[in-house]
């Protein structure tokens, strides 16, 4: 079975520029969770969805956030416009609702904004 | 509010020694738990959970976690460690009432002196 997709694994860019990430879940899961990681900061929830409804999206920083799931195997996130402060490790992560809970993760994309 | 506490940042162990790695939450409901593991680069891969029933879990790489709900944790253990269990370890809880959503501690890093 294929695992959760994200691209492109790297993306370096200038501030000011859109970024968009994009990410593959699982065939089958209908849970979607973008997190961000940092040193300073850790693992952090910034967006899920169900059914690719979003649920909960207080973890995204700022408007300059957005995300989308406009159909179960794609989701996207984009930072526009995007700043040093940005840069982070981001993973997607799928689940099944039905399931027990657990989130399987892709590799993850990491952004470096100068 | 729900929390999970990771009381140690960084764990050094020997080559063929024993480990536990602590975890400690915070849920006033009947937790689902799960010990992820992420190594360098890479994102995180789930290691074991726990549901309901026995309270000593196997997971995969000989991994196993024991559920004591009267000390709200979920520690990790394994009986010889290897050079390759160097990562980075993380404990969640699953949130039932949020659908699928996890908390996440914010982390160990095991090294491993051979």
């Amino acid at each position: 079975d294929a695992g959760v997709i994200q691209s492109p694994r790297h993306e370096v860019t200038e501030m000011g520029q859109e970024v968009t990430l994009r990410c593959k879940p699982i065939s089958g899961h209908n849970s979607l969770f973008w997190y961000r990681q940092t040193m300073m900061r850790g693992l952090e929830l910034l967006i899920y969805f169900n059914n690719n409804v979003p649920i909960d999206d207080s973890g995204m920083p700022e408007d300059r956030f957005s995300a989308k799931m406009p159909n179960a195997s794609f989701s996207t996130l984009k930072i526009q416009p995007s700043e040093p402060r940005d840069s982070a490790v981001y993973f997607c992560a799928s689940s099944h609702s039905r399931g027990g809970y657990e989130q399987y993760f892709g590799p993850g994309t990491r952004l470096t904004v100068t | 509010a729900q929390s999970v506490t990771q009381p140690d940042i960084h764990i050094t162990v020997s080559e063929g020694a024993s480990l536990e790695l602590r975890c400690n939450y915070s849920y006033g409901a009947t937790p689902y738990l799960f010990w992820y593991v992420q190594s360098p680069g890479q994102g995180l891969q789930l290691l074991l959970k726990y549901f309901s029933g026995d309270t000593l879990v196997q997971g995969i790489k000989g991994f196993e976690a024991e559920f004591k709900r009267s000390q709200s944790s979920f520690n990790l253990r394994k009986p010889s460690v290897h050079w390759s269990d160097a990562a980075e370890y993380f404990c969640a809880v699953g949130l039932m009432e949020y659908g699928n959503k996890l908390v996440f501690g914010a982390g160990t890093i095991l090294r491993v002196k051979s």
